[in-house]
């Protein structure tokens, strides 16, 4: 596709649910990215991939939020047992190589856990 | 600790006028500065960026100025037009003392209204 697409855009989950938020990023780009934004904030890094290789997830907030990329194009990002912390849109983005580059973003994921 | 600051959530500009948007940063490790631009139900967009080893970069009616000694950029837009009514974010990445040269840092956002 022409730029980076996510899904669902919107979700609502009930405390303790797991979910399961998809990223196609732009084709050939090498990185992928996961931002969370909070209402009125600006989105924080969650994790970052190059190709199929999570080379920083150190902005994921606990051992709740696990990110995958297996074959270096789609990405998913997880979140077990949902809590109403976790509601915010999270961000994906992608850029052709790595480092002190512009990144696309999509749209974002809407989460809201009740 | 916000590492990246914009201090004005709001601001309203005259269609036609300059549009003035302001970014401080604390952090001596970054040395490359984006500018994105977002609007509603929408995700950011890149609009422009800078390095450190340079002090301005134009694009179009787009120009960021960066102040090293004072740790500060600002883009400013002329002339606005009301289609450039969304929110502005300022981010910044860095290499410098170890870095990391991909992870964006972003300030909250400034709002920006062009009125007709």
């Amino acid at each position: 596709g022409a730029g980076v697409s996510q899904s669902p855009r919107y979700k609502v989950a009930k405390r303790g649910q797991d979910v399961a938020l998809r990223c196609d990023p732009i084709s050939g780009h090498v990185s992928l990215f996961w931002y969370q934004q909070a209402l009125g904030q600006g989105p924080e890094f969650l994790t970052y991939f190059q190709n199929e290789a999570q080379l920083d997830k150190s902005g994921l907030p606990s051992d709740r939020f696990f990110a995958e990329r297996p074959e270096g194009s789609v990405s998913t990002l997880k979140i077990q047992r949902t809590q109403q912390e976790d509601s915010a849109v999270y961000l994906c983005a992608s850029s052709f190589s790595s480092g002190n580059t512009e990144a696309f973003f999509g749209q974002g994921t809407r989460l809201t856990v009740v | 600790d916000q590492q990246v600051k914009q201090n004005s959530p709001s601001l309203s500009v005259q269609e036609g006028r300059i549009s003035i948007l302001n970014c401080d940063y604390t952090n001596s490790m970054f040395d490359y500065f984006l500018w994105y631009k977002k609007y509603p139900a929408e995700g950011p967009t890149f609009l422009i960026s800078i390095s450190s080893i340079k002090d301005k970069n134009e694009d179009g009616r787009f120009t960021v100025f960066l102040n090293k000694s004072a740790k500060h950029l600002s883009l400013h837009i002329v002339p606005s037009q009301p289609g450039d009514s969304a929110v502005y974010f300022c981010a910044a990445s860095g290499t410098r003392s170890g870095g990391s040269n991909y992870k964006l840092t972003f300030g909250k956002g400034t709002l920006l209204t062009v009125n007709p």
